[in-house]
């Protein structure tokens, strides 16, 4: 069955603490993942695409990675303004995308 | 340059009501899909139009049904509503198969009562 699996569910950090965030994933055929950000009561904000293994983007203070069967986000120095929720999506032979329970970051000052 | 308009925003029905969401894709997205949020989950996907047509469906049942228009707009249109039915409702517009993205819109939350 495809699954998408984030972890960990909620991640504390104190300002400039650096951490990554992890998504794995198990489908067939992925023709690409998803990185979104989501804050309460908002849609998901797009990130990243990625869609072979091997491959790295960057955006600020964010860094995602591929491999064949995971994922991570990488945050280099948070600042509290980039506390929310990012949720990790696949695109495989269908066109849906299958998201993962996302993880939940908080970033104090 | 708009990005995904949904509407309304915010919206309460009573058990057993139906419900009409709303949504303009983004400016050169022909390619509509729904999404439901339940709280601290993640979207679950519910269909996709594309050429005024459903082209695939997630496990939802038929109370739930859509359509999309000429101008690529779209309604999601949910009967008999139950009180599961409460979540964020998220539409997403891409370009084609998706492969390069979806745009989503902030979303109508529903709560039945």
């Amino acid at each position: 069955e495809d699954q998408v699996t984030q972890s960990p569910e909620a991640l504390r950090l104190q300002e400039g603490e650096s951490s990554s965030l992890n998504c794995s994933y198990t489908v067939s055929g992925l023709r690409g993942l998803f990185w979104y950000r989501q804050d309460p009561g908002k849609g998901p904000e797009f990130l990243f695409t990625l869609y072979s293994a091997g491959e790295e983007k960057e955006k600020e203070r964010l860094k995602a990675t591929l491999t064949k069967k995971e994922s991570f986000l990488h945050i280099t120095a948070p600042k509290p303004e980039d506390s929310a929720t990012y949720l990790c999506a696949v695109i495989h032979n269908t066109d849906k995308l299958i998201f993962g329970t996302g993880t939940r970051l908080q970033v104090f000052p | 340059d708009a990005g995904v308009t949904q509407s309304p925003t915010h919206l309460i029905k009573t058990r057993g009501q139906q419900v009409t969401l709303r949504c303009s894709p983004k400016s050169g997205h022909d390619t509509v899909s729904w999404y439901q949020q339940a709280l601290g989950q993640g979207p679950q996907f519910i269909f996709q139009y594309y050429e005024e047509e459903e082209r695939q469906r997630g496990n939802f049942p038929d109370r739930f049904s859509g359509h999309q228009f000429p101008n690529y707009s779209s309604e999601l249109n949910v009967n008999a509503l139950l009180l599961g039915d409460s979540a964020l409702y998220l539409c997403a517009s891409s370009e084609g198969q998706g492969v390069n993205g979806y745009t989503f819109g902030s979303g109508t939350r529903l709560t039945v009562v």
